[in-house]
């Protein structure tokens, strides 16, 4: 079965600060990922997804991931943080067994100090 | 605009009492999904259908049930032997004709609570 690892509960950046959010995946057949925002109390937002056309995904508000083969990896990055991306992000793999739907990630808490 | 709509948004529900959770969605999508959000625990899915008249249980179905009825509508009942259910609640869909690469679009939630 497929499955993603989010390391880090809880990641704190200043503003201006690179923010860095990793994503483990592990699957026996080429994966589908994607990764989501939640702002509290709201439904998920789609960042970006991978799926196999370019190893360098960009997303919506600045936001991009690197597709590692070798370190079966999945990290979303973005340049400089702002007040506005404080939320919950998520990992996750489309499910290879048929129902097409999301395995995800126990999820990062990105909070952005002044 | 086109999106998924669940309701409402805050539920109280008494001990032993069943409650329904409502999913709309005008996408005219195929697949439809529940997923229960624990913190800590990411998303877990309950029950998914691909088409209508057609439901299967996900990881976690013990004390839901379901219907889809109409392509449209997909509701969730907690039923009384759910031992937990203080949760929150998102419904999801995903356009079938586009494989295991389509994105899946969520509702707004349902905050469940236990009084």
């Amino acid at each position: 079965a497929q499955s993603v690892t989010q390391l880090g509960s809880h990641v704190s950046v200043s503003e201006g600060a690179l923010v860095l959010l990793r994503c483990n995946y592990s699957s026996s057949v080429p994966p589908y990922l994607f990764w989501y925002v939640q702002y509290p109390n709201q439904g998920l937002q789609l960042l970006l997804k991978y799926t196999s056309a370019a190893t360098l995904v960009k997303g919506i508000n600045g936001f991009e991931a690197e597709f590692k083969k070798s370190e079966t990896s999945f990290h979303l990055t973005k340049p400089s943080a702002h007040m506005s991306d404080a939320a919950e992000y998520f990992c996750a793999v489309s499910d290879d067994t048929g129902r097409r739907a999301l395995t995800f990630g126990s999820g990062t808490r990105l909070q952005v100090q002044p | 605009d086109g999106g998924i709509t669940q309701s409402p948004k805050y539920l109280f529900r008494k001990e032993g009492q069943n409650v329904t959770l409502s999913c709309e969605q005008n996408l005219n999508h195929d697949a439809m999904y529940w997923y229960r959000q624990d913190p800590g625990q990411g998303l877990r899915l309950i029950y998914y259908s691909q088409i209508v008249n057609d439901f299967q249980k996900g990881d976690i179905a013990e004390g839901y049930s379901v219907s889809r009825e109409k392509k449209e509508s997909f509701p969730l009942t907690v039923t009384s032997a759910q031992k937990n259910p203080t949760a929150f609640y998102l419904c999801a869909s995903i356009r079938s004709r586009q494989g295991a690469s389509a994105e899946a679009f969520f509702g707004q939630g349902t905050r469940l609570t236990v009084v």
